[in-house]
């Protein structure tokens, strides 16, 4: 059964850089059939896709962070991560990891539990 | 850039019937935005209840039912009960590699 754990630091400060790690057990990130993406939700609000990237490196941001915002895979630990620079107070959010089907369904079929991450002044 | 557009609360008495609808500030929804719902209770990841349109997800009931009405996708849940009781979020791919969620519609059965 496929499983993602999202890892990182639940507090950063403003202006930093905010780091996490997806790590996904019970089937390869090299999968050729799936991607895997980032999506963030504040607190009482709605969710937001922030990033996807392809075993093979391709990537896709969402244009309204695109400048502050780094997706890497690293295949051999079957791990993927995020970086988003220069944090403010609305960056606070619930972090999500999720497996995406890019190109078929589009769908988000299966998700991390999800990480609070708070942006400290 | 494109806002998806959804009712931000609806209300169902149990056993009826409910429509939500995901739209676009700018044009129409059709199959080839890939329009898939998933359903979120406060404190889980979301899960995916309809993904392409019209297609339920493994484990779904049949009593929710995804679809293109006039300009918009629309999930329908028919014989609502207590456990329906969720946000709703749709996603649309729009092309060029960017997919954007609606606001969520948070739907209360009484």
């Amino acid at each position: 059964q496929l499983q993602l754990q999202e890892s990182g630091p639940g507090l950063v400060k403003a202006s930093e850089t905010l780091s996490l790690t997806c790590t996904v057990s019970g089937g390869s990130i090299s999968s050729s059939s799936y991607h895997w993406g980032w999506i963030r939700q504040p607190p009482g609000k709605g969710l937001a896709w922030i990033a996807t990237i392809y075993y093979s490196g391709t990537t896709y941001y969402n244009p309204s962070v695109k400048s502050r915002v780094i997706i890497s895979i690293d295949t051999s630990k079957n791990q993927f991560s995020l970086k988003l620079g220069s944090v403010t107070a609305a960056d606070t959010a619930v972090y999500y990891c999720a497996r995406h089907i890019v190109g078929g369904t589009q769908d988000f079929d299966n998700w991390g539990q999800g990480t609070l991450v708070t942006v400290s002044s | 850039q494109t806002v998806v557009t959804q009712e931000p609360s609806f209300s169902v008495s149990p056993g009826g019937t409910v429509t939500l609808t995901c739209g676009l500030s700018s044009g129409s929804v059709s199959t080839n935005y890939y329009p898939n719902w998933y359903q979120q209770t406060p404190g889980q990841a979301p899960r995916t209840l309809i993904y392409s349109t019209n297609f339920r997800s493994s484990g779904v009931p049949d009593r929710f039912f995804g679809s293109i009405l006039g300009n918009k996708a629309a999930l329908t849940i028919t014989g609502a009960q207590a456990d329906d009781e969720s946000d709703y979020y749709c996603v649309l791919y729009m092309g060029s590699g960017v997919w954007v969620f609606g606001g969520g519609t948070k739907l209360t059965v009484l």
